[in-house]
């Protein structure tokens, strides 16, 4: 099993530019999850679902945008991009539950000049 | 206004002695801990979880201690491996009424252990 991937590894876009990050996992979870990491402030959730054709926001999701068309899959888009977009995104996913043990890609990094 | 507090960015251990790693948390609806370890270029990888019910849960060398009237948990390394080395994370979450579970991260922790 892979697990959770995340696609692509590395991306660079000029600022007002537009992308998508995919998430994939093969673990039949319900719930799955994006984040960004910036230095020196942890992991903060953007957007989250809860199961297929679900979305809703987490704690910073301005400036973003998601889709859960396919339970396997969870897209982040960047309509229009920042210099503050800057970061390391991250992608989870879990069975939902009271512990809510989460599983993690292995990240994108993100740069926007 | 963060939830989750790590004060300490780092902390530098000997092999073979304990590292305690600590974590202080403000709300008082987080009924659920939990660790993580992030080695570089990685996404954090779960290490272990305690309820709030409980004020001590062990897994080999990890144990948490939950301290839930000073609002604090810590995680014990003992003993300490050069392969411990990397950035430990605390999260919390609460039941919520409108929405999914969430966890909130702390900063993190950068745990090197010298051999």
């Amino acid at each position: 099993n892979a697990g959770v991937t995340q696609t692509p590894k590395f991306r660079v876009l000029k600022t007002g530019q537009s992308m998508t990050l995919l998430c994939a996992q093969d673990m039949n979870h319900e719930y799955m999850y994006w984040y960004r990491q910036d230095p020196g402030m942890g992991l903060r959730l953007i957007h989250y679902s809860v199961g297929e054709g679900t979305t809703a926001k987490g704690e910073v999701p301005d400036g973003y945008n998601v889709s859960r068309l396919k339970k396997q899959n969870f897209l982040l888009g960047l309509e229009s991009a920042a210099p503050s977009q800057t970061s390391v995104y991250f992608c989870a996913s879990s069975y939902g539950g009271l512990n809510n043990e989460q599983f993690f890609g292995p990240g994108t990094r993100l740069t926007v000049l | 206004d963060q939830q989750v507090k790590q004060n300490s960015p780092s902390l530098s251990v000997q092999e073979g002695r304990i590292s305690i790693l600590n974590c202080d948390y403000t709300n008082s609806m987080f009924d659920y801990f939990l660790w993580y370890k992030k080695y570089p270029a990685e996404g954090p990888t779960f290490l272990i979880s305690i309820s709030s019910i409980k004020d001590k849960n062990e897994d080999g060398r990890f144990t948490v201690f939950l301290n839930k009237s000073a609002k604090h948990l810590s995680l014990h390394i003992v003993p300490s491996q050069p392969g411990d080395s990397a950035v430990y994370f605390c999260a919390a979450s609460a039941r919520r009424v409108s929405s999914a579970r969430q966890l909130t991260f702390g900063s993190g922790t950068q745990l090197t252990v010298l051999p």
